[in-house]
């Protein structure tokens, strides 16, 4: 069983630009939720989707946004980046719905540096 | 809303020694409460999680947490320290409905000294 992938590892960007992370969800999870990660903090959650459909956000602006294909594979897309979006970006699926009961198992991280 | 407080940004342990992390939440709904430990430049790995059944939970590792309802607790233990426990480790809360993303605290780094 192949966990949680991610793409690409490591991502340097300049200030402004647009970024696309990528994440391939577990098989059989249908359920894909983004978090952000700043160096010494928690992680934050941005958005999840279900089926291809968001289905909760976070307290970040529409700058990020994100599609979920029907393969359940996600991408997280951020547009005119800033200095403060430097971060481990972490995607993570979880195999049923919206019960809260599904633990999320997470992949290792994007880490983008906006200089 | 949900929100956890985990005291503590850094505890250091002998190795063999009892490891106690501490973790409180905020719910106004039955929360369910999971441990994550993270490794450098690693995503989090799930060590266990507590979803309404029995209210002391093991998970891997030797790990194991007890919900305390009138605590509004979830402290992580292991009775003896090892070396590969050095990591981050992160409690998080989520609820029963809606979207069950998770609400992460801040994190405990846990030391082994040799």
């Amino acid at each position: 069983e192949t966990g949680v992938t991610q793409s690409p590892t490591h991502l340097i960007k300049t200030r402004g630009q647009q970024v696309t992370l990528r994440c391939s969800s577990q098989s059989g999870h249908n359920t894909v939720s983004w978090y952000q990660q700043a160096l010494g903090q928690g992680p934050q959650f941005i958005f999840q989707y279900y089926r291809e459909e968001e289905n909760g956000r976070g307290n970040f602006p529409p700058r990020f946004s994100g599609l979920q294909f029907p393969n359940y594979s996600s991408e997280l897309n951020v547009n005119a980046l800033e200095l403060d979006d430097s971060a481990l970006y972490l995607c993570a699926s979880s195999p049923g719905g919206t019960s809260g009961t599904y633990e999320q198992y997470f992949g290792p991280g994007t880490r983008l540096t906006v200089t | 809303a949900q929100s956890v407080t985990q005291l503590g940004s850094h505890v250091s342990v002998s190795e063999g020694a009892l490891v106690l992390l501490r973790c409180n939440y905020s719910s106004s709904v039955p929360p369910y409460l999971f441990w994550y430990v993270q490794y450098p430049n690693q995503g989090l790995q799930l060590l266990l999680k507590y979803t309404s059944a029995a209210t002391l939970v093991k998970g891997i590792n030797g790990f194991e947490a007890e919900f305390k309802k009138s605590e509004t607790s979830f402290h992580l233990t292991k009775p003896s320290a090892h070396m590969s426990d050095a990591a981050e480790y992160f409690c998080a809360v989520s609820v029963k409905t809606g979207a069950n993303n998770l609400f992460f605290g801040t994190g405990t780094r846990l030391t082994v000294i040799p």
